[in-house]
């Protein structure tokens, strides 16, 4: 079955506690992206990869990093998370179409992350 | 700021009305998506629009992109519970650091049986 796969699912964890949530596609995807959605603010891209070993940020990576060692994995790392990254966590994939745009998003379930 | 402005952002009708959600940006859209997505959960990947003046239908859903491509519109016929949930408009858009993609901030639907 073609999916996205996040874990974990749901985490709490205190602040300055390094962690690290997975993000795999099993769709041979290149295009891999981050989301953090918050009431009122909507989803915001937080870092975006276009293929293996290319990253980029999006419009907030403050206290993100990513890597995309593997085409199917995209893992999101919080080196010191602070209650402000408390948040509901996406991540998604695509084929992009040939010319220009991201083309249909897979989304994983999201990731509920409270950090205290 | 918001590169996508959606609206409204909630929406509570009666069982077998019709709705409009809008979709506005101030700069050329490259691409519009509709999404949806039920509380707390993923987003499901409704329909794609690329050209100017493009429509398609899905069931009892159409959108719709206009001709300057800067305004997309998302009409749902004769609503049911089962339209209930936050619909979302995402887009490709040229930035000088190149294509990014953008959501709008999503209209919460509620259908009353």
């Amino acid at each position: 079955e073609a999916q996205v796969t996040q874990n974990p699912r749901y985490l709490i964890t205190v602040t300055g506690k390094k962690l690290t949530v997975t993000c795999s596609q099993n769709m041979n995807h290149e295009y891999m992206s981050w989301y953090r959605q918050d009431p009122g603010l909507g989803l915001r891209q937080i870092y975006y990869s276009m293929n293996v070993e290319v990253t980029d940020k999006g419009d907030v990576p403050e206290g993100y990093k990513v890597s995309r060692k593997e085409k199917r994995n995209f893992p999101l790392i919080l080196e010191s998370p602070s209650p402000n990254q408390t948040s509901l966590y996406f991540c998604a994939s695509s084929l992009p179409p040939t010319g220009f745009g991201t083309g249909e998003l897979f989304f994983g379930e999201g990731s509920r992350l409270t950090v205290l | 700021s918001q590169e996508l402005e959606q609206s409204p952002q909630s929406l509570i009708v009666q069982e077998g009305k019709n709705l409009t959600i809008n979709c506005t940006s101030s700069k050329t859209l490259y691409g519009l998506y509709w999404y949806k997505q039920k509380y707390g959960e993923g987003l499901i990947f409704l329909m794609m629009l690329q050209k100017g003046g493009e429509e398609k239908s899905h069931e009892k859903i159409t959108a719709k992109l206009d001709e300057k491509k800067q305004q997309s519109s998302l009409h749902i016929t004769a609503s049911q519970p089962s339209h209930a949930g936050i619909y979302l408009c995402g887009a490709d858009i040229w930035k000088n650091t190149g294509n990014q993609f953008y959501f709008g901030t999503g209209t919460s639907l509620t259908v009353i049986p």
